[in-house]
């Protein structure tokens, strides 16, 4: 596609609940990175993967945070036994080289644990 | 997380005025970037800098790598009303892409 997309959009869950936020990077690019943003903050590193490999988890908050992008393509970002705090936008960005910073962000997916 | 110290928190300013914010850290890095953030969209990538005292342009927008590697600026000349938004700071060290920002500075233009 022309940009990075995400999906869904919006995304609303009862808590304990698992959900899967999906990213479509630029095709081609070769780091895919994960954002948390909550309102009225700037964003935090959650994890990033060249091609299919993790290269750095350091910021997923705990072990109900997940990630994988096993084709080196699109990526999933899984949350299990969600909670109120989860809220927030969840940003998807990509870049061509690994050493790029991350230019590309998608639109995001804005998610609200009830 | 951690995150970079930003000022100012926001402004508000007279269209055709020059604006400045800067980015603040403790510690080192070697790459420090400058996005802008529209309401409801995604950051976009403004200015990256990956040299102590660096001083890159783009447009209106100029930049600089502070020469002591823990701070950065942003000024903005002859701002129009399009300039309005969010601007982060990203600070980036080691060789790891993890990325530390600001919380931001948000920028009002009054035309």
């Amino acid at each position: 596609g022309a940009g990075v997309s995400q999906s869904p959009r919006y995304k609303v869950t009862k808590r304990g609940q698992d959900v899967a936020l999906r990213c479509d990077p630029i095709s081609g690019h070769v780091s895919l990175y994960w954002y948390r943003q909550a309102l009225g903050q700037g964003p935090e590193f959650l994890t990033y993967f060249n091609y299919e490999a993790q290269q750095d988890k350091s910021g997923l908050p705990n072990d109900r945070f997940s990630a994988e992008r096993p084709e080196g393509s699109i990526s999933t970002l899984t949350i299990q036994r969600t909670e109120q705090r989860d809220s927030a936008m969840y940003r998807c960005a990509s870049s061509l080289t690994s050493g790029e910073a991350s230019r590309f962000f998608g639109p995001g997916t804005r998610l609200t644990v009830l | 997380g951690q995150q970079l110290n930003q000022s100012p928190q926001s402004m508000f300013i007279q269209e055709g005025e020059d604006v400045s914010m800067n980015c603040t850290s403790s510690s080192i890095f070697n790459t420090w970037l400058w996005y802008k953030q529209d309401p409801g969209e995604g950051p976009v990538l403004l200015i990256a800098l990956y040299k102590a005292g660096e001083l890159t342009s783009n447009g209106r927008l100029t930049a600089q790598f502070g020469i002591t590697r823990k701070d950065s600026f942003l000024n903005i000349s002859a701002s129009i009303p399009s300039d309005v938004g969010i601007y982060f700071c990203a600070g980036q060290s080691g060789n790891n892409r993890k990325l530390i920002w600001g919380l931001g500075t948000s920028l009002a233009v009054n035309p």
